[in-house]
């Protein structure tokens, strides 16, 4: 299987700040994937982000808003710009691996919008 | 666009019963995978099992099994024998099967208490 680590675990952050979301996989994958989980709620995807092109995002989601980087194979990251209480979420980076022909989960960022 | 739904947002069960937690989905693919994934209190993603549409024979992982009607459009998961660790939230999801991977499309959720 994979291990996939995200930094930070957990953070509170003022209103009008971003912060930078880092997610490490321990092998090369072609597609990551970012999702956002609000209070009680499922998982809803943000944007996928292969590795040598821009990230697709999905309705409702900017580049503006939801700047991602995806330098290399084993590694992304996804900020949160100009945070409002709105941005409060669990925020969860996947990568899918093709030999086992699954998605696998980082352990999420669970952030709070003050 | 394809849907997945969850009708039942909580559901409980006595330790070592049997509980069957429902899925019904919505595509227009005749080829994709359908997945029960758990989400303990630590937030991390585990996958429970998985299901290929063009397989007709339900999968199995030790206590979990699944009843997958694909004409109903519906994807069940039964877990037998509950134990205290199972006790988590449940997502039902979607996946295109595409040799590269793709998106996860998720259902609402059933959270899952076990009562001793």
């Amino acid at each position: 299987s994979a291990v996939i680590s995200q930094k930070p675990s957990r953070d509170i952050c003022q209103r009008g700040t971003s912060l930078t979301i880092q997610c490490q996989v321990d092998s090369q994958v072609t597609m990551m994937f970012w999702y956002r989980q609000q209070p009680g709620q499922s998982l809803t995807l943000i944007a996928t982000a292969n590795q040598g092109s821009e990230a697709t995002y999905e309705s409702g989601f900017v580049i503006d808003k939801f700047p991602i980087s995806r330098p290399n194979l084993t590694f992304s990251t996804l900020t949160v710009s100009n945070m409002s209480p709105e941005d409060s979420s669990i925020y969860l980076c996947s990568a899918y691996l093709a030999d086992y022909n699954e998605q696998f989960f980082g352990p999420g960022t669970r952030l709070t919008v003050l | 666009a394809q849907t997945v739904t969850q009708s039942q947002p909580e559901m409980s069960v006595q330790e070592a019963e049997t509980v069957t937690l429902s899925c019904t989905y919505d595509t227009s693919e005749s080829d994709y995978y359908l997945f029960w994934y758990k989400q303990p209190p630590s937030r991390q993603m585990i996958l429970v099992i998985r299901q290929e549409a063009y397989k007709q024979q339900n999968a199995t992982e030790n206590r979990f099994s699944v009843n997958f009607q694909k004409a109903a459009k519906s994807f069940s998961l039964k877990i037998s024998d509950s134990q205290l660790g199972d006790a988590a939230m449940y997502f039902c999801a979607y996946r295109i099967k595409e040799t590269s991977g793709s998106r996860l499309t998720f259902g609402e959720g059933t959270q899952l208490t076990v009562n001793p």
